[in-house]
């Protein structure tokens, strides 16, 4: 399995909602990580797992939280978001955080709206 | 901090022809990866090619190849016989050899968006 995961591939969600993104992979890979993509823009980097242990937070509010159960699972739980939280979401992941560690594998995303 | 530059937001590419697309990076490091990735309308990012610093080499992946310049810090991306699958939005990227924290960041460029023309 050379893949990651993410579901839902699409979300539509109040601002009072709460709902989680999912991300998987079984490829054996330490390190996994969120972005977020505007429309014809880079992505940016939210947070980064290092051995299931959050390493990097990229000063993001609050109503982003993540979680990352175990080795293979990341989630991002999301409560209050905002408009202009609205894009797509990116997992990726990648053998470790140290100098044994190439590209990263992304999954194809979320695409977050939120009404 | 590292930055990427692409100075090209757009390209477009007969089918069959060649296309360059540009990169230059600033670092102060001596040891660093560089990559492509592609982002075609399916919106995952797919790489494309990577490239060590400390390999003079530079690397090819069937028709995709690159130019390292490091004393230039410049990447660019050669793509042959440009096929209608290759219309995408890529990205180059730079990541630290570093072991730490610093070296889980991917910085990205701006983008380039490439159509291929029938």
């Amino acid at each position: 399995d050379t893949e990651v995961t993410q579901t839902p591939k699409h979300l539509v969600m109040g601002m009072t909602n709460k709902k989680s993104l999912k991300c998987e992979q079984h490829m054996g890979h330490r390190a996994m990580y969120w972005y977020k993509q505007k429309a014809k823009k880079p992505p940016e980097l939210m947070f980064v797992y290092s051995y299931e242990k959050l390493s990097i937070n990229e000063s993001v509010p609050s109503r982003f939280s993540p979680e990352c159960p175990n080795s293979s699972l990341l989630n991002l739980h999301l409560h209050a978001l905002q408009p202009e939280d609205s894009a797509l979401y990116l997992c990726a992941s990648s053998h470790g955080t140290g100098t044994y560690n190439y590209g990263y594998t992304f999954g194809s995303g979320t695409r977050l709206t939120v009404v | 901090a590292q930055t990427v530059t692409q100075s090209q937001p757009e390209m477009s590419v007969q089918e069959a022809e060649t296309v360059t697309l540009s990169c230059t990076y600033d670092t102060s490091e001596s040891d660093y990866y560089l990559f492509w990735y592609k982002q075609p309308p399916s919106r995952q990012m797919i790489l494309v090619i990577r490239q060590e610093a400390y390999k003079q080499q530079n690397a090819t992946e069937n028709r995709f190849s690159v130019n390292f310049q490091k004393a230039a810090k410049s990447f660019s991306l050669k793509i042959s016989d440009s096929q209608l699958g290759d219309a995408a939005m890529y990205f180059c990227a730079y990541r630290s050899a570093n072991s730490g924290t610093s070296g889980s960041r991917l910085t990205f460029g701006e983008g380039t968006q490439l159509t291929v023309n029938p």
